[in-house]
């Protein structure tokens, strides 16, 4: 057990509708990353966020969004659904230190889109 | 800038016998590396991580990997594989700099019984 702590695990929804994904860091971390990991694209990074503020963007659509509230946890929305946001999307957490960013992951979302 | 490249995309090997997942990164100031393996249907764990103090780093479940600067690479091996070994495989780099992880793109690690 990482510490990570995602809901729901699975989800099935329709084209066209709203979804949001919780996750609750470790205990202590103050930076979330979410991930999004499908079979034909692999891992990708979609954004991260450091106490409560954006540090990083990766390929996130503008479909997409994110925040990271003050109690830490976090919440990624993916709105106008389509088939192709099928995926299984992961939440990580790290406390970012000099001695390497080690980042500790949740068991994941899996998003069906039908 | 920093990348990752995972030289294999497959690697099968019978149990028994020694595993070798290849990663070479580029980095321009001092990387952090780090190995992480998912099962199948499964999250990410951590197997191992380099922050530049050993140059051998020994991880879970009996795999290690060796910093080379000389040659930009962080090999992942094992030295007798196992059935439960099989997953992907995921080499990451990250500078301390800027605290970003750069992914490769994975290696399927696959035992043959």
């Amino acid at each position: 057990d990482s510490g990570v702590t995602q809901t729901p695990k699975h989800l099935i929804t329709a084209t066209g509708q709203r979804v949001t994904l919780r996750c609750s860091p470790r205990s202590g971390d103050l930076s979330v990353y979410w991930y999004q990991q499908s079979l034909d694209q692999g891992l990708q990074f979609l954004i991260q966020y450091y106490n409560g503020e954006e540090r990083a963007k990766g390929n996130i659509l503008e479909r997409f969004s994110a925040q990271q509230f003050p109690d830490l946890h976090s919440e990624l929305n993916l709105s106008s659904l389509e088939l192709g946001d099928s995926a299984l999307y992961f939440c990580a957490s790290s406390v970012i230190t000099g001695a390497g960013n080690t980042i500790y992951f949740g068991e994941g979302s899996w998003l069906t889109v039908v | 800038a920093q990348s990752v490249t995972q030289l294999d995309s497959h690697v099968s090997v019978s149990e028994g016998t020694p595993v070798l997942l290849r990663c070479n990164y580029s980095s321009s100031y001092s990387p952090s590396l780090f190995w992480y393996v998912q099962h199948p249907n499964k999250g990410l764990q951590l197997l191992l991580k380099y922050t530049s103090a050993a140059t051998l780093v020994k991880g879970i479940n009996g795999f290690e990997a060796e910093f080379k600067k000389s040659e930009t690479s962080f090999h992942l091996t094992k030295p007798s594989a196992h059935m439960s070994d099989a997953a992907e495989y995921f080499c990451v780099v990250s500078e301390d700099s800027n605290y970003q992880l750069i992914w490769g793109a994975g290696t399927k690690l696959i035992i043959k019984p």
